[in-house]
């Protein structure tokens, strides 16, 4: 079964610092790979995705993420966080071709300071 | 464009009674809808995935006669919660597919349902 880790419940960053959420997958072949962020309250949002070809991927909001077969990983990345940034960041993971199923990792709370 | 809709955004309803959210994709036709429940501080749960015209496939552990869903049409999907206990109570949020080679699915904003 396809799993997705994500361990870091809660990270701080000063505004206008880099940012790197961590996340890694578990499934038995390369899979489809999200990025989504909900803001409190609010549904989710695709920040990027990554099918096949290119391993870095470029998202909205200056977010991009980098996918690593031999590490399992597919960490987000910002280089500059802004306050409005401050959200809910989930990976996750779908089967190749038939996405349908697409797992979740447990979240990220992104909390910015001044 | 693919702007999916909930409604309401907010319920709160007495134990013992049902309540129906709807879902409804705006301005594309949605070829599948999913239902997801998140409780506080956790990740979403899929609850049942359904195409348009046909039953509901609903995930192990989920109650099909506790959480109907219809998906009568290609832009509106609804869940309902009967016979609504304390325990029902969350988020409950969809998300519609075109089926297009995107794969991708566009969330709704949510539904946070009370039970009394």
């Amino acid at each position: 079964a396809q799993s997705v880790t994500q361990p870091d419940i809660h990270i701080t960053v000063s505004e206008g610092a880099s940012l790197e959420l961590r996340c890694n997958y578990s499934y038995g072949a390369t899979p489809y790979l999200f990025w989504y962020v909900q803001s409190p309250g609010q549904g989710l949002q695709l920040l990027l995705k990554y099918f096949s070809g290119d391993t870095l991927v470029q998202g909205i909001k200056g977010f991009e993420a980098e996918f690593k077969r031999s590490q399992s990983s597919f960490n987000l990345r910002k280089p500059s966080v802004h306050w409005s940034d401050a959200a809910e960041y989930f990976c996750a993971v779908a089967p190749a071709g038939g996405y349908q199923k697409v797992t979740f990792g447990t979240g990220t709370k992104l909390q910015v300071i001044p | 464009g693919a702007v999916v809709s909930q409604h309401p955004s907010r319920v709160i309803c007495k134990s013992g009674t049902s309540v129906k959210i709807e879902c409804r994709s705006l301005d594309f036709q949605a070829t599948t809808m999913f239902w997801y429940r998140q409780f506080p501080k956790q990740s979403l749960m899929l609850m049942a995935t359904s195409n348009e015209g046909s039953k509901a496939t609903y995930e192990q552990g989920v109650e099909k006669d506790k959480f109907l869903i219809n998906h009568a049409s290609l832009t509106l999907s609804t869940l309902t919660v009967t016979s609504a206990h304390p325990e029902d109570s969350s988020f409950y949020i969809c998300s519609a597919n075109s089926g297009t080679e995107s794969y991708e699915q566009y969330f709704g904003p949510g539904t946070r349902l009370t039970v009394t």
